[in-house]
């Protein structure tokens, strides 16, 4: 149990262009998922937090404008990258809070690359 | 704020040799931390937290308070035991986590 997906698993696209990234909890709900940003050789940064049916918890220094998160259900969360630009470049990792409990479960991650 | 500390990069050790990977913490609250791993190519995966104080795949940590630590231990380290470790600390809210600790087991 507890599974998590992420799709797609890797996107490329052009800067200037929108990319939609899909966190689904599989076999259970999760009120609360988290985004993370992973660069290469260094550990995940905390996003924000993706509360359903309310709007997200932005951590300091991230653009809400610039990385939409919706979570308009118990089992799907998704991350829009607006405007993308070859800085965005990057590994989005979600995970979703399971229970009651304090245990995280992730996705796979999606890689993303911006030309 | 809280902060999860891991100071070494890399470890290398021998197949059967004991392994200690390093983490120490700063909150002001009572901390609620773990050890996640993630395997070559696969998704990041919990190995243990300390409320449960189990042991998982012969791993053990211990949360030490007075030197804010919760350092990851093996007695006899396995190849496959070779992956990326992080520490993380459950605090206001969300999810801390260390810079990580590749383990490499040599045979």
């Amino acid at each position: 149990g507890a599974v998590v997906s992420q799709h797609p698993s890797r996107v490329i696209c052009k800067s200037g262009t929108s990319v939609k990234i899909e966190c689904r909890s599989l076999d259970f709900q999760a009120t609360t998922m988290f985004w993370y940003r992973q660069f290469p050789k260094k550990s995940l940064m905390l996003m924000a937090t993706s509360n359903e049916g309310s709007k997200a918890t932005y951590e300091q220094g991230v653009e809400k404008d610039k990385f939409l998160i919706n979570h308009a259900s118990l089992t799907l969360s998704t991350l829009t990258v607006t405007s993308a630009h070859p800085e965005d470049s990057s590994f989005y990792i979600c995970s979703a809070l399971w229970g009651g409990t304090d245990t995280q479960y992730f996705g796979p991650g999606t890689r993303l690359t911006v030309l | 704020a809280q902060r999860v500390t891991q100071p070494e990069k890399l470890l290398s050790v021998f197949k059967g040799a004991p392994v200690e990977l390093k983490c120490n913490y700063s909150y002001s609250g009572s901390p609620e931390l773990f050890w996640y791993v993630q395997y070559s190519r696969q998704r990041l995966q919990l190995l243990l937290r300390h409320i449960s104080r189990e042991s998982i795949k012969g791993f053990t940590a211990d949360l030490n308070k007075g030197e804010t630590s919760f350092h990851l231990k093996k007695p006899f380290a396995q190849e496959e035991d070779s992956a990326m470790y992080y520490c993380a600390l459950w605090g206001f809210q969300k999810l801390v986590f260390g810079t990580g600790t590749r383990l490499l087991v040599s045979p």
